[in-house]
């Protein structure tokens, strides 16, 4: 079990430009979750999947995000035309589906921190 | 809305001090509750839970107990060190028909001198 893993650790882009972050879960978990965290806060939510359905969206999620789970293990998403205020630590997080309490049992990656200038 | 509200910090502390980090939360009925710990550079891990009312979570040396009269879940650790240095986020589900997503504080930054 190597945990959580995201690529890359850190993104500095221009202002306009895409990018496009990946996520490892553990292998076993077949819940992944997407979070935003900015400077001072506590992780925000962004997305969910349950295998490769996206079931849950935060309305935090414009429509420059775009995220994916095509076979229901690693996850990707990408922010086209990026804004200064995209700048954030963006964290991926995997769950077991089972007992409703281990749901919320939420395994972090180190999380991918995104500059935009 | 489901909300947590953690005490204002960064906390400064010398080593083998007694912690206490105050968490209070609003929320639909009496969801599960989390503390998570966040070293430098690195992810969020699980620090300890508490699935119901007076229930206490407990590992490493912290502790937290569910607290429903006062919807409180405060961390406390007799004896802190160095190695404590974190971020410490108190959180619990979303509730309503979320599908497991959690809802955190802003955080707590704890520093340990010794």
């Amino acid at each position: 079990d190597t945990g959580v893993s995201q690529n890359p650790r850190h993104k500095i882009t221009k202002r306009g430009q895409n990018v496009t972050f990946r996520c490892d879960p553990i292998s076993e978990h077949n819940r992944l979750y997407w979070y935003r965290q900015t400077l001072g806060q506590g992780p925000e939510f962004l997305t969910y999947f349950q295998n490769e359905a996206q079931l849950e969206k935060s309305r935090l999620l414009s429509d420059r995000f775009s995220a994916e789970r095509p076979k229901g293990s690693f996850s990707t998403l990408e922010i086209q035309r990026t804004e200064q205020g995209d700048s954030a630590m963006y964290l991926c997080a995997s769950s077991r589906n089972s007992l409703a309490s281990e749901r919320y049992e939420q395994y972090f990656g180190p999380g991918t921190r995104l500059t935009v200038t | 809305g489901d909300s947590v509200t953690q005490m204002e910090g960064p906390v400064t502390l010398s080593e083998e001090a007694f912690l206490t980090i105050n968490c209070t939360y609003t929320a639909t009925g009496y969801p599960s509750l989390f503390w998570y710990v966040q070293y430098p550079g690195e992810g969020l891990q699980l620090l300890l839970k508490a699935t119901k009312a007076d229930d206490k979570g407990s590992n490493k040396g912290f502790e937290a107990t569910y607290r429903k009269e006062t919807t409180s879940f405060h961390l406390e650790k007799g004896s802190v060190q160095v190695s404590d240095s974190a971020v410490y986020f108190c959180a619990h589900p979303a509730g309503g028909t979320s599908y497991g997503k959690l809802t955190f504080g802003q955080g707590t930054i704890l520093t340990v001198h010794p």
